[in-house]
């Protein structure tokens, strides 16, 4: 499968514990997309990498997230001393930069309970 | 700020209906719009953007600068068809993608 993959495809914890993602994306694709969906609700953004720089960070993101990106190849999402209110389904994409930036390739996401 | 609109949760329409997919955008530049679709159990995937003007599986969608508006429409219903569709904008200078709420379409045979 050369598709976008994620892991752990379930997570779940408990209130105040950290948690860390991670994202491995379409091999030749530079953009990496991390998104958050609740019940409901369309994928909410939450940040986004071009190779290893991180281009914007939502202002609705608590500091208690952060992403890396490191050698412009997979990625990972830390969620620190999490909340009830952290539960929800964690999406990675990836597109290229170069051709059709826009076209967004999904992974299956991870879903996150916190207890 | 860029924002997408979806202003129905749930469309139903019987197989064989028109369908019309509502969606408006906020952008005070020269938005790209796209439409995404996720079938059950499937991942969320491109099904079509304004500049290709394509269409596909029997989806178009026309953007109208003047109301804003980026609505999906397919001429005859299929079972198929069942899905979230989400509207999604992205602005100028390849900026980040961002998404509408969602509509659930579910065609009734």
């Amino acid at each position: 499968d050369t598709g976008v993959s994620q892991d752990p495809r379930h997570k779940i914890t408990k209130r105040g514990q950290n948690v860390t993602f991670r994202c491995d994306p379409i091999s030749e694709h530079n953009r990496l997309y991390w998104y958050r969906q609740t019940l409901g609700q369309g994928p909410e953004f939450l940040t986004y990498f071009q190779n290893e720089a991180q281009l914007e960070k939502s202002r609705l993101l608590s500091d208690r997230f952060s992403a890396e990106r490191p050698k412009g190849s997979f990625s990972t999402l830390e969620i620190q001393r999490t909340e009830q209110g952290d539960s929800a389904m964690y999406l990675c994409a990836s597109s290229s930069y170069r051709r059709d930036y826009e076209k967004l390739f999904f992974g299956s996401g991870t879903q996150l309970s916190v207890l | 700020a860029q924002r997408v609109t979806q202003p129905e949760k749930l469309l139903s329409v019987f197989k064989g209906a028109p369908v019309e997919l509502k969606c408006n955008y906020s952008y005070s530049g020269s938005p790209e719009l796209f439409w995404y679709v996720q079938y059950s159990r499937q991942r969320l995937q491109l099904l079509l953007r304004h500049i290709s003007r394509e269409s596909i599986k029997g989806f178009t969608a026309d953007l109208n600068k003047g109301e804003t508006s980026f609505h999906l429409k397919k001429p005859f219903a299929q079972e198929e068809d069942s899905a979230m569709y989400y509207c999604a904008l992205s602005g100028e200078g390849y900026q980040k993608v961002t998404f509408g709420t969602g509509t659930k379409l579910q065609v009734i045979p």
